[in-house]
């Protein structure tokens, strides 16, 4: 069965302390991996695709990496205004998305 | 870029009421998918269409919940009758290319009590 789970399910980081956020995946025949970014009230905000080991994509103060079994998005000197739930996104044949629970980050001032 | 519109932000029911949900996708996506985020859970997939063909139905509960795209263009999503494990915000969203990823609407939080 297709899996994806996201840890950890909260992170409180102050501002300027850099940390890295976790996806892991089991799934059958991945066609990419996607970060998204959700704010209270909102709907999902695409961030990164990744399709391959080893590729990595850079956005501002996010950094994202994937590996044959996961996916890392790192969080470099964050600002209070990265405070979101970032869920990750894994695409299988058919072009069925199956996402994770996400991991609700605050930044403290 | 116009983004995804929903409509209505916000809807109240009893239980055993019916409801309907709008949603307009960015113009020229082709492909248009329904979403269920229940509070703290990611989101789950209940139908997605392309152009106004239905290509994956798997997870919609087809006893209460329906679904449609006339045109190819906006679309539908009703429940009826509602029930109260139904509380959630239902997404719309729309891409043209899914290498890039959806674009997601705000979103129609809906509240069954």
């Amino acid at each position: 069965e297709d899996q994806v789970t996201q840890s950890p399910e909260a992170l409180r980081l102050q501002e300027g302390e850099s940390s890295s956020l976790n996806c892991s995946y089991t799934v059958s025949g991945l066609r990419g991996l996607f970060w998204y970014r959700q704010d209270p009230g909102k709907g999902p905000e695409f961030l990164f695709t990744l399709y391959s080991a080893g590729e990595e994509k850079e956005k501002e103060r996010l950094k994202a990496t994937l590996t044959k079994k996961e996916s890392f998005l790192h969080i470099t000197a964050p600002k209070p205004e990265d405070s979101a739930t970032y869920l990750c996104a894994v695409q299988v044949p058919g072009n069925q998305f199956y996402f994770g629970t996400g991991t609700s980050l605050t930044v403290i001032p | 870029e116009a983004g995804v519109a929903q409509s209505p932000r916000y809807k109240i029911i009893e239980k055993r009421q019916s409801v309907a949900f709008w949603c307009n996708p960015i113009s020229g996506h082709a492909t248009l998918y329904w979403y269920q985020q229940i509070l703290g859970q990611g989101p789950k997939l209940l139908i997605q269409f392309q152009n106004n063909g239905v290509v994956d139905d798997s997870q919609l509960p087809k006893d209460r919940f329906s679904a449609e795209r006339l045109k190819g263009v906006d679309s539908t999503l009703k429940i009826q009758p509602a029930k109260l494990e139904d509380s959630a915000v239902y997404l719309c969203a729309s891409s043209q290319d899914s290498n890039y990823g959806y674009t997601f609407g705000s979103g129609t939080r809906l509240t069954v009590v």
